[in-house]
This record gives structure tokens, sequence and C-alpha cells, in this order.
């Protein structure tokens, strides 16, 4: 059973901090790491994506991956109140179709 | 341009009826796949779809079934619906990449079984 774990939080941080999600899988074969955010009520959007072990920036956020660890993390730096929703980690099965999600991390960022 | 478009918004049925959800895919998407994502979970893969076949299905009942038309555009059919049915049902479309394709998700259909 090909897995995805992530912790499910509530992860409470104040405006202006750094907030870290993390992330781990089971299938060896995958090859594409995603972050979703998912405002409550809301459809996942994508926010980032990794093929690569290292590290990969975008504004804010940076993504990480290290695939002999089977982990990928998410970095948001000076987080907003805005940020506060749930951050969910996909990762594409080892035949490309499908993308497995974790259960997602819940955000709170306080003003 | 137009992101992923579903049809209907929300959706409310009884116990053991059918219904059929539609996506329309990012202009030049080829593939759509469905998702069903109950409260506090991650989505759960039902299907994906490109060029009108079947590439991959999870591990859902015969109750669920899909298809793509020639325009790329999908329906996800679910029939005898149960309770458990009761969920956010998502598609995303992508351009197939050798397992390095992305997905964008559309709005979802909120679907409530009674």
């Amino acid at each position: 059973q090909k897995e995805v774990e992530q912790n499910s939080g509530p992860l409470s941080v104040p405006e202006g901090a750094i907030a870290s999600l993390n992330c781990t899988y089971s299938d060896r074969g995958s090859q594409s790491f995603f972050w979703y955010r998912q405002y409550s009520g809301k459809s996942p959007e994508l926010i980032m994506f990794i093929y690569s072990n290292g590290d990969k920036e975008d504004g804010r956020f940076t993504a990480q991956l290290n695939k002999a660890s089977q982990y990928v993390s998410l970095l948001i730096r000076d987080s907003q109140p805005s940020d506060s929703a749930t951050y969910l980690c996909a990762v594409n099965s080892q035949a490309g179709t499908a993308l497995i999600f974790g259960k997602g991390t819940t955000l709170s960022v306080s003003s | 341009d137009a992101g992923v478009t579903q049809s209907p918004t929300h959706l409310i049925k009884t116990r053991g009826q059918h219904v059929t959800l539609r996506c329309s895919p990012i202009s030049g998407h080829k593939s759509v796949s469905w998702y069903q994502q109950v409260l506090g979970q991650g989505p759960q893969f039902i299907f994906q779809y490109y060029e009108k076949e079947e590439r991959g299905r999870g591990n859902f009942p015969d109750r669920f079934s899909a298809r793509q038309f020639p325009n790329y555009s999908s329906e996800l059919n679910v029939n005898a619906l149960l309770l458990g049915d009761s969920a956010l049902y998502l598609c995303a479309s992508s351009l197939p990449r050798g397992g390095k394709e992305t997905q964008y998700f559309g709005p979802g259909t909120r679907l409530l079984v009674l």
C-alpha cells in the first residue's frame, strides 16, 4: 500500500515566522512531488512541485526533497494570516497516473 | 484562460439514486483525473483518462464509472448511491509528461447523499 504521511496539526505560527511542513512517502519509484494548498470549503490549489533532490524556491515558498530519506518538506517564509489553510502533500504513483495524497497539515498563522 | 470547470457545484441525492458529474479540462489538456475527498482526508484517486482511454483506476467499486469525450471533457457516474459516497468530487486536468505531469484541480462538486 503506497502511502503519504503528514502530521495533521494544527501547526500554529505567529505572523512573520517560518512555517515548516513535512511529508514522508513510501513508494521509492515516485518521480514527482507536489504541495497543494486547500482553504476550507475550496478545492486544492497547486503551490509547488519538485522533481529533483534539493531545494526549489518560489517567492516565499521553498520545497525540499530528499529521495534517499523519502522526505519532502515545504517552508513558508514570512507567514501571513492568509496562509492559514490545509497543506496537502502529493506524490505521483510509479505508473505516473495517480496522485497519492497525505491527509494534510492544517496551518494557522496568527496576527 | 479558463481553468478546470465542474458542474454542478452542489448536489443532493438519496440512497440508491444515480449521479453524473461533469468536468471540462484546461484548454489544451488532454488528460482528466477524478478524485474523491471526504471530510478530513486527502483526495483519493478514482480514475484517469487520456485521449478517451482509461489510464488508471483507483480502489473504488464498480458502481463508479467514467468516460472522456472527443473534446476531452469527462463524466463521472456513480450508481446505487450510498451514504458513504457523500464527499467533494474533484476533477483535475493535466498534460501527460512521462510521470512528471502536474494536475490542476477544478472547484469540485459537493455531493450529499441522504
